[in-house]
């Protein structure tokens, strides 16, 4: 066990759907990073927030939006789902968010099943 | 370019025997860290081992050990005395500089290990 907690754990929805993803840090870490992994496109980096503020981003569409709330748990809303929005969506989370040493921790991962 | 290199998309190996998963990584950055995680069919990404491009010695926790060869830039990861568990995906992964943000943790295609009884 990571420490770092994601729910729900599957989601089945239809396309054009908005739905919210939701992820807990361990304890002390700052920074949170999502990360969908499709099998086409292996695992893709999609955002990073540190201590409430975003910090980067990665391969991120619009529809998607992330934000990271004041007790440092995370939401990644995704929206006007498509059938490509079919993915395993992780949460990570580190200390710092910055430096090379810096092991980023996975949760369980949320499946996301787009019909 | 590809920033990390798995060469090998699947490899077998019997079990209680050692295997090396090969990576290699491209950096022009005198600072990094190289990362392993397993991923097992049931989805979850677990962290195994951390190498540092400034550590004198190879990583080691428990059975896996890091093989660092900085000059030919790769960081094999060694698993001792196989087990049925471990069969598994693997990726290796690799954040470049010392102050940066999660876009330059960039993970390779992975290896998928097969353990045989």
């Amino acid at each position: 066990d990571s420490g770092v907690t994601q729910t729900p754990k599957h989601l089945i929805t239809a396309t054009g759907q908005r739905v919210t993803l939701r992820c807990s840090p361990r304890s002390g870490d700052l920074s949170v990073y999502w990360y969908q992994q499709s099998l086409d496109q292996g695992l893709q980096f999609l955002i990073q927030y540190y201590n409430g503020e975003e910090r980067a981003k990665g391969n991120i569409l619009e529809r998607f939006s992330a934000q990271q709330f004041p007790d440092l748990h995370s939401e990644l809303n995704l929206s006007s789902l498509e059938l490509g929005d079919s993915a395993l969506y992780f949460c990570a989370s580190s200390r710092s968010g910055r430096l090379s040493t810096d092991t980023q921790y996975f949760g369980p991962g949320t499946r996301l099943t787009v019909l | 370019a590809q920033k990390i290199t798995q060469t090998q998309p699947g490899m077998f190996v019997q079990e209680k025997e050692a295997v090396t998963l090969d990576c290699t990584y491209d950096t022009s950055d005198p600072s990094y860290g190289l990362f392993w995680y397993k991923q097992p069919s049931s989805g979850e990404m677990i962290f195994l081992i951390y190498q540092g491009s400034y550590d004198q010695q190879n990583a080691t926790e428990g059975r896996y050990s890091l093989n660092f060869q900085k000059a030919r830039k790769s960081a094999n990861l060694v698993i001792s005395a196989s087990q049925l568990g471990d069969s598994a995906m693997y990726f290796c992964a690799m954040r470049e500089g010392r102050d940066n943000y999660g876009q330059n943790f960039v993970f390779g295609p992975g290896t998928r290990l097969s353990v045989l009884p």
